[in-house]
């Protein structure tokens, strides 16, 4: 069974950093891309960012609004992906989902979250 | 960054209601469109990809349509579980872009 469980999120102040984490079990982690997907509250989803595996040189892409900012980074050892979140803004309030992509489709398994609120 | 327009925003609908949701693209993304349905308290779920794919274990009372830039999610006969936010996303090009949501309430 694939399971994905998001750690990390925690109350941060405007301008600080918080790294968020993603432990993968129950699928080969190694051979998968590897999503963040946001959702701030009340509001609706927002692709984050994406590390490809091995095979595509942990090659990276991010949204714009998080472009320079996040750090989209994984641990094949370990089965797990993280989120470096540097220069957090209000607006990064969210909850932060890590998704697999297994199955050959797109964002097929999500984690249930992990809370970031940006707030002074 | 390509833009997603979904419709409606919102929409009143009764059990066994046929329900067709919308989502244009502002470029041609061929097929590569997915839908997911959102419940309040719960995980995102993928329901369909690229363009009319049904996930694994999704009900074939859900199906997909649609490539180049016009794509719609359509329930056959909206069942009580249904009532939820549903989202199109494509994953054409990055960066990857959901729409805005389509709220299907009772009526």
């Amino acid at each position: 069974e694939v399971q994905l469980v998001e750690s990390g999120g925690g109350l941060v102040q405007p301008g600080g950093s918080l790294r968020l984490s993603c432990a993968a079990s129950g699928f080969t982690f190694r051979d998968h891309y590897m999503d963040w997907v946001r959702q701030a509250p009340g509001k609706g989803l927002e692709w984050v960012a994406r590390i490809r595996s091995k095979v595509y040189s942990y090659t990276t892409e991010y949204a714009a609004s998080v472009q320079g900012r996040f750090t989209i980074s994984r641990d094949d050892s370990k089965s797990s992906l993280y989120l470096q979140m540097n220069s957090l803004r209000t607006e990064d309030t969210a909850m932060y989902y890590c998704s697999a992509g297994v199955t050959g489709s797109i964002l097929d398994y999500w984690g249930q979250g992990t809370l970031v609120t940006v707030s002074s | 960054d390509i833009q997603m327009t979904q419709s409606p925003s919102a929409m009143s609908a009764s059990v066994g209601d046929r329900v067709t949701i919308s989502c244009r693209a502002d470029q041609d993304i061929n097929s590569s469109l997915a839908w997911f349905q959102e419940k309040p308290g719960k995980v995102p779920k993928t329901l369909i990809y690229a363009s009319s794919s049904l996930q694994s274990g999704v009900p074939s009372r859900f199906s997909g349509s649609g490539s180049g830039t016009e794509f719609t999610l359509t329930i056959s006969s909206l069942q009580p579980e249904d009532f939820a936010t549903y989202y199109c996303l494509q994953y054409k090009t990055y960066p990857f872009i959901f729409g805005g949501g389509t709220k299907v309430e009772v009526k």
